[in-house]
């Protein structure tokens, strides 16, 4: 089945730039999807289809998509920011229609 | 406004079974695809049903093939995540969320999820 390799951790400084990678096989290839998770509440969709934002979320939040590895950017990094990441893609081939990466914990330090 | 009202979590012993139910408002609900996602306590987040806007499609992880049954009532508008023969490691916070668009497209609105626990 296909897997997404996130890092466990990230973290940066308020004000600069968060970088969250997301590994696959030729991910470059599948529409890639991220998800932020405050403690305590459920997924909100950051970016959609490698760099697409959704109405309401700030323009801070972008993201890239080539080769092996998807990148979801956080520009001027503010605490508020500090959560889970989640990527996701479509793989009809595996064994889970939908897969997400393990997730990625951004402290803001 | 989207409104995604899941219920039906429990403690329940190994090998019974529960129904989930998944209450949405405030969109075309039989236009949408809707997803059961799950997150184990302090893990990621595991798909687990995807259920096509009319009901003709559905779709599991392996994990929970042939245990779980996905429906809606379009009518009601809302979705249901049947389990059965559940085992300790279906312990997890389930979530309901609505596709975007097109079936495979992302997960826009998510509800706030209800709690299964699988004990003994």
């Amino acid at each position: 089945s296909y897997v997404l390799t996130q890092p466990p951790s990230v973290s940066v400084a308020p004000g600069k730039t968060a970088r969250i990678t997301c590994g696959g096989d030729n991910i470059g290839t599948k529409d890639v999807h991220w998800y932020q998770q405050k403690p305590g509440q459920a997924p909100v969709l950051v970016v959609y289809d490698d760099g697409n934002r959704p109405s309401g979320i700030p323009e801070r939040f972008s993201g890239s998509n080539h080769g092996n590895t998807a990148t979801l950017t956080i520009t001027r990094v503010e605490a508020g920011d500090e959560a889970d990441y989640y990527c996701q893609v479509w793989d009809i081939s595996g064994d889970h229609l939908w897969v997400f990466g393990g997730g990625a914990k951004l402290t803001v330090l | 406004d989207v409104q995604l009202l899941e219920s039906g979590g429990a403690l329940v012993q190994p090998g019974g079974s529960l129904r989930l139910s998944c209450a949405a408002s405030g969109f075309s609900f039989s236009n949408y695809a809707m997803n059961w996602v799950r997150q184990a306590p302090g893990k990621g987040l595991e798909w687990v049903s995807t259920i096509s806007g009319n009901g003709g499609n559905t779709f599991y992880a392996d994990s929970v093939k042939g245990r779980f049954t996905v429906s809606r009532d379009n009518s009601r508008t809302t979705v249901y995540l049947q389990m059965n023969n559940l085992g300790v490691e279906d312990t997890a916070l389930y979530y309901c969320s609505k596709v975007r668009t097109l079936l495979k497209g992302p997960f826009d609105n998510w509800g706030q999820g209800t709690l299964v626990t699988v004990s003994s």
